[in-house]
């Protein structure tokens, strides 16, 4: 099956640098990549997703690239600020068996950004 | 925002208890699951759905059962609670084409 490997576990930045969150996949096959942000007390909630047949998404401070031949994608955001501080997964959606696929989640990175 | 709901958000029960964890979503999405969050952070899949009278195990062993007889429901059981019970318990649905959306939890504690 598939196997999602996150780093680093945990990551601290001061307010205004940047933060990369770097994840591998195995299965060649996966074709879809979401990033979660989990703040506490919270689920988590989609924050960007990027597809196998794109190599970079942007949306305002954050943005994913996607390496398919490395089997690798980060997720990068920029000017930090103490409300990007949470808990954060990225995902590859993985066979599921008949039409249906799952997602296999990375173990997290907990982001503190320090004002 | 994603319209999906757990109840109750927090428990705190005995051991031997039997006890329901309410998911319920409005968006009509057939496909529903239930992870496992431990103190680490780690998400494990433990149950899932495709759609009404479908669901299977996950990854990860559980000694819960669930149940999908509406669209919009689907509850996770405990029929004897035990410490080892204790967690974070997160509902999702899958939409179109291949968002997950999670609901807020339930913190599950068993003395």
């Amino acid at each position: 099956g598939e196997n999602v490997e996150q780093h680093p576990s945990t990551l601290s930045v001061q307010e205004g640098d940047s933060a990369v969150i770097k994840c591998t996949y195995s299965d060649s096959a996966s074709n879809y990549f979401p990033w979660y942000k989990q703040e506490l007390g919270k689920g988590p909630q989609l924050i960007i997703d990027i597809r196998s047949n794109v190599g970079e998404k942007k949306d305002q401070r954050i943005a994913v690239t996607l390496n398919k031949t490395a089997k690798h994608f980060s997720l990068h955001i920029t000017e930090t600020q103490p409300e990007d501080s949470a808990v954060y997964f990225c995902a590859a959606r993985t066979w599921g068996g008949g039409s249906n696929y799952k997602l296999t989640f990375g173990k997290g990175t907990l982001l503190t950004v320090n004002p | 925002e994603a319209d999906i709901y757990q109840t109750p958000r927090y428990l705190v029960i005995g051991t031997g208890k039997k006890i329901t964890l309410e998911c319920s979503q409005t968006m009509g999405h057939d496909k529903m699951y239930w992870y496992q969050q431990d103190p680490g952070m780690e998400l494990h899949l433990i149950h899932y759905s495709y759609g009404v009278n479908s669901t299977e195990k996950g990854d990860l062993s559980s000694e819960s059962t669930v149940s999908r007889i509406r669209t919009e429901h689907f509850p996770l059981t405990l029929e004897s609670a035990r410490p080892s019970h204790t967690s974070q318990y997160l509902c999702a649905s899958r939409g179109r084409p291949d968002t997950q959306y999670f609901g807020p939890g339930t913190r599950l504690t068993v003395l």
